[in-house]
C-alpha cells in the first residue's frame, strides 16, 4: 500500500539553526501539506501546496517557515531560524484532491536545545 | 481557522462495550468531515470519511447532522486495540487543509 514517508524521523537542533524537514507524498496524489503537533496539543495545519505553490497557509507558517517541491517526489519544509517553541512533531500528509482523504507520513520529531 | 471541538475524555470502557464521540465544528463552509485514530506519538491514521447518509466499516459507524454541525462515531463490541486517541476533522476541500479537534482518548479496559 502506497505512503507519505518522511526523514529524518528525529532531528535535534540548536535554537537559531536551519533544518530542512523532507517527504515523499504518495505518487498519484496532487496535494501536499505541512501540519505540526507540539506534544499534549492539537494537530495544527500549517500549509497546503498544490500546482508546485503554496495553496493555503495558517498564521503559525510565517516568514521562517518555507516549503519546496525540488524534484518530481520530495517535498520539504524549510525552518530558517529555529526556535524553542518550535519544538514539535511535524507531519506531512497528501491527498488526491478529488477525493479529500489525507494520508499522513510517521512524522519527524524536531527538538530544538 | 475555525474550530473543531470533542471532549477530550478519557474514556473508559470495558471490552465488549459500545461508546459513542460527539465532535462539532464551527465552519459553516465544512464539505468534508473524517475521523482519524491517534496511537501514542505516532501519526494520524485515517479511520473512516464521514458522509451526510452516514456510513458503517465493520464496528465503527459515522454520522454527520449538518443542521446542528455535528459529526459522531459509534465503536460496537469494542476491543482492547481500539485504545486510542480519536481525532474530528473538517475541511472545506481542495487545497484547505484539515482542521482538528483535540481529540478524545478511548481506553478500553479487560
Amino acid at each position: 500500500e502506497p505512503e507519505v514517508t518522511q526523514t529524518p524521523s528525529h532531528q535535534v537542533t540548536q535554537m537559531g539553526q536551519e533544518v530542512i524537514l523532507r517527504c515523499v507524498p504518495i505518487s498519484n496524489h496532487l496535494y501536499f501539506y505541512w501540519y505540526r503537533q507540539i506534544l499534549g496539543q492539537k494537530v495544527e495545519f500549517l500549509v497546503s501546496f498544490y500546482n508546485n505553490e503554496i495553496s493555503e497557509k495558517s498564521e503559525i507558517f510565517d516568514d521562517q517557515f518555507s516549503v519546496e517541491r525540488p524534484d518530481g517526489s520530495n517535498f520539504t519544509l524549510k525552518i530558517r531560524s529555529t526556535k524553542l517553541e518550535d519544538s514539535a512533531m511535524y507531519f506531512c500528509a497528501s491527498s488526491r484532491g478529488r477525493r479529500p482523504e489525507a494520508f499522513f507520513g510517521q512524522g519527524t520529531r524536531l527538538t530544538v536545545v | 481557522r475555525k474550530e473543531v471541538e470533542q471532549d477530550p475524555g478519557p474514556f473508559n470502557v470495558p471490552e465488549g462495550a459500545t461508546v459513542a464521540f460527539n465532535c462539532t465544528y464551527s465552519n459553516s463552509a465544512s464539505q468534508s468531515f473524517f475521523w482519524y485514530r491517534q496511537d501514542c506519538r505516532k501519526e494520524p491514521k485515517l479511520l473512516m470519511s464521514v458522509y451526510s447518509s452516514g456510513n458503517e466499516d465493520g464496528r465503527f459507524t459515522a454520522q454527520l447532522n449538518r443542521a446542528s454541525q455535528y459529526i459522531s462515531l459509534l465503536i460496537r463490541d469494542s476491543k482492547l486495540s481500539d485504545s486510542a486517541t480519536y481525532l474530528c476533522a473538517a475541511t472545506r476541500g481542495g487545497a484547505d487543509g484539515l482542521t482538528f479537534g483535540k481529540g478524545t482518548h478511548l481506553i478500553i479496559q479487560p
